[in-house]
């Protein structure tokens, strides 16, 4: 069965802290890991990565992948109070036709 | 206009009930996804489609049955609506491998 934690679950920050979210997983066929966030209403994708060691770049967000370790980043510098939101990993895997697994997701909270 | 809709937006129902939620999507995608989320569990998946004569179980399918009308339609329903059934549902399109997935807006459901 594919298993995706998120770590930390909440984490709260003041504007112009630099975060990291971290998602870990067990897949069987591994397709891709995806970041999505969601604020009150449905979760929005950020970013798809599929190899190791190749940044994705979006402005004050970045994520990368290792596929060794079975782990993926989120980095969010210089953050916003439009920041807060939750952030959820999933991963593809290709035996189920390529369904996604979500993790828990991690709540962040920009304060002012 | 929104790609992927779903109404009702909010329905309060009472035990034994049934219910059903519906979706629509504009963005062409064969794949269909019914989704809900619980606090602190994560996105769990209920069904999937991945075209009109394809349905498939997800992980917590006990209780729901869903009805794939045509490309761009894909129903949820409730037969016998209970109060841990109580969730915001989503609904998702997906793009196939290496798959990106696109939300609507959710449905919040409570069960009295």
């Amino acid at each position: 069965e594919d298993k995706v934690v998120q770590s930390p679950l909440s984490l709260v920050v003041h504007e112009g802290d630099t975060v990291t979210l971290n998602c870990s997983y067990e897949v069987t066929n591994f397709r891709s890991l995806l970041w999505y966030k969601q604020e009150k209403k449905a979760p929005t994708f950020l970013f798809m990565l599929t190899s190791s060691g190749i940044e994705k770049k979006s402005g004050r967000l970045s994520s990368i992948l290792d596929k060794k370790e079975l782990f993926s980043i989120l980095n969010i510098t210089a953050t916003q109070t439009g920041d807060s939101a939750i952030y959820l990993c999933a991963v593809e895997d290709g035996t189920s036709g390529s369904r996604l697994t979500f993790g828990e997701g991690t709540q962040l909270t920009v304060n002012p | 206009d929104a790609d992927v809709t779903q109404t009702p937006r909010n329905r309060i129902t009472k035990t034994g009930k049934r219910i059903m939620l519906e979706c629509s999507q504009t963005k062409g995608h064969d794949r269909m996804y019914w989704y809900r989320q619980d606090p602190g569990l994560g996105l769990r998946l209920i069904y999937y489609s991945f075209d009109v004569k394809d349905i498939n179980k997800g992980e917590i399918s006990d209780g729901y049955s869903v009805s794939r009308q045509a490309q761009a339609k894909f129903s949820l329903s409730l037969e016998s609506a209970i109060p841990n059934q109580t969730a915001l549902y989503f609904c998702a399109t997906g793009t196939g491998v290496m798959e990106t997935q696109y939300f609507g807006p959710g449905t919040r459901l409570l069960v009295l």
